[in-house]
């Protein structure tokens, strides 16, 4: 069965400090892998996806992250941090062939403070 | 271009009532999915539409049901409300061939009392 897990429920991070956000995937073959931001009362923001290829994937706002196959990961990073990306972030898979719908980890809340 | 619109915004409905949420894609995208996000949980997929048939369904109760219109619009009807149907409805809308690049709407908030 499929699952997403994002590990850390809050996170809370000084502004301009670097950021890492975890994402571990279960999943029967390699899947698209994607990551979301939600700011409050707002629908979800694509800030990357990874399809195939280089497995470090560069997406806007100054994030990145990087496909491990080995440890089934897809971590965000950012290397410094600003007060506007204060936010809940979600990890997502879907698969490559069949049907379209993504699956989901539960989030990871971004506190930034000053 | 608009991004994805949904209407209502918020909505308060009791337990038994029915309800119908509207969604408009970005212009050019046929591909509509539903998708449900209890407060502190991650979005779970519940319908997704693509040349007005349904093309993937979630493990979702038969109360809730969706259609896609010939403009790409679609509704998604929830029947015979529950307390737990109570979240964050979003659609989200995506090229033919891109179905995996999804542009979410900013969702209805549904509260069931």
């Amino acid at each position: 069965a499929q699952s997403v897990t994002q590990p850390d429920i809050h996170i809370t991070v000084s502004e301009g400090a670097s950021l890492e956000l975890r994402c571990n995937y279960s999943y029967g073959a390699t899947p698209y892998l994607f990551w979301y931001v939600q700011s409050p009362g707002q629908g979800l923001q694509l800030l990357l996806k990874y399809f195939s290829g280089d497995t470090l994937v560069q997406g806007i706002k100054g994030f990145e992250a990087e496909f491990k196959r080995s440890q089934s990961s897809f971590n965000l990073r950012k290397p410094s941090v600003h007060w506007s990306d204060a936010a809940e972030y979600f990890c997502a898979v879907g698969p490559q062939t069949g049907a379209n719908n993504l699956f989901f980890g539960t989030g990871t809340r971004l506190t930034v403070i000053p | 271009d608009a991004g994805v619109t949904q209407s209502p915004t918020h909505l308060i409905k009791t337990r038994g009532q029915h309800v119908t949420l509207r969604c408009s894609p970005i212009s050019g995208h046929k591909s509509v999915s539903w998708y449900q996000q209890v407060l502190g949980q991650g979005p779970q997929f519940i319908f997704q539409y693509y040349e007005k048939e349904e093309r993937g369904r979630g493990n979702f109760p038969d109360r809730f049901s969706a259609r896609q219109f010939p403009n790409y619009s679609s509704e998604l009807n929830v029947n015979a409300l529950l307390l737990g149907d109570s979240a964050l409805y979003l659609c989200a809308s995506s090229l033919v061939g891109r179905a995996y690049e999804q542009y979410f709407g900013p969702g209805t908030r549904l509260t069931v009392t």
